[in-house]
């Protein structure tokens, strides 16, 4: 079966600092990988996806960049956070494109 | 572009009553609709979805209902528990993938 990581569950990071959370998925080959941004409250902001080793997507302009250096490793990363960075973050796969997501357990960072 | 719009934004009930929650979108082409749960400080999770061929499915106590004329779907649950307490997404996949803004279902006991 499928499963997806996300690592670290938790981050306190000071503004200014830099930024890397790291997604894995095992059980599947190729899947597309998805960086969503979750607010207090709900509403899930799509930051980007990838269908392929190096293909990145953006979908919002930020502070924000991702790699994808293996077949089922996404990274997000920053070189400089913001406190608007504070947030909940989590990583999807899907085998189709727009099919169906499931998510990681999410990383939370709080930026002071 | 697609727009879905989630309503109510949260809801009460009472253990044992049923809850319903209803999303509609705006692109005729779409053809998959999937529902999360969301349960707090943890990613969501699909709990059920419907594709565009047929008009209802259903899972143990969920169902969702799906009117392609209207363009509008709804998640039921019946003889809620507890546990049921969470936030639910719905979403709509065409060209893209777009969630809906969520409801916080809350079942007290």
């Amino acid at each position: 079966s499928q499963t997806i990581h996300q690592w670290p569950a938790t981050l306190v990071q000071p503004v200014g600092s830099p930024l890397s959370l790291e997604c894995t998925v095992e059980g599947t080959s190729n899947p597309n990988l998805y960086w969503y941004r979750q607010a207090a409250g709900r509403g899930l902001q799509l930051l980007f996806y990838s269908v392929g080793i190096g293909q990145i997507s953006s979908e919002v302009p930020q502070n924000l960049s991702a790699s994808r250096p293996q077949d089922r490793q996404f990274i997000l990363s920053s070189k400089k956070l913001l406190l608007s960075d504070s947030g909940f973050y989590l990583c999807a796969w899907s085998s189709g494109t727009w099919e169906t997501q499931y998510f990681g357990p999410g990383t939370r960072l709080l930026v002071l | 572009g697609e727009n879905v719009e989630q309503h109510p934004s949260t809801l009460s009930v009472q253990e044992g009553d049923s809850a319903v929650i209803k999303c509609t979108y705006s692109d005729s082409a779409s053809n998959y609709f999937p529902w999360y749960k969301q349960e707090l400080g943890k990613g969501p999770q699909l709990i059920i979805d419907i594709r565009s061929n047929v008009g209802e499915k259903k899972d143990q106590r969920i169902a969702v209902t799906l009117n392609k004329t209207a363009k509008h779907f709804s998640l039921h649950i019946t003889e809620t528990q507890p546990e049921d307490s969470a936030v639910y997404f719905c979403a709509v996949a065409g060209t893209a993938l777009i969630f809906g803004k969520g409801t916080t279902l809350s079942v007290s006991s």
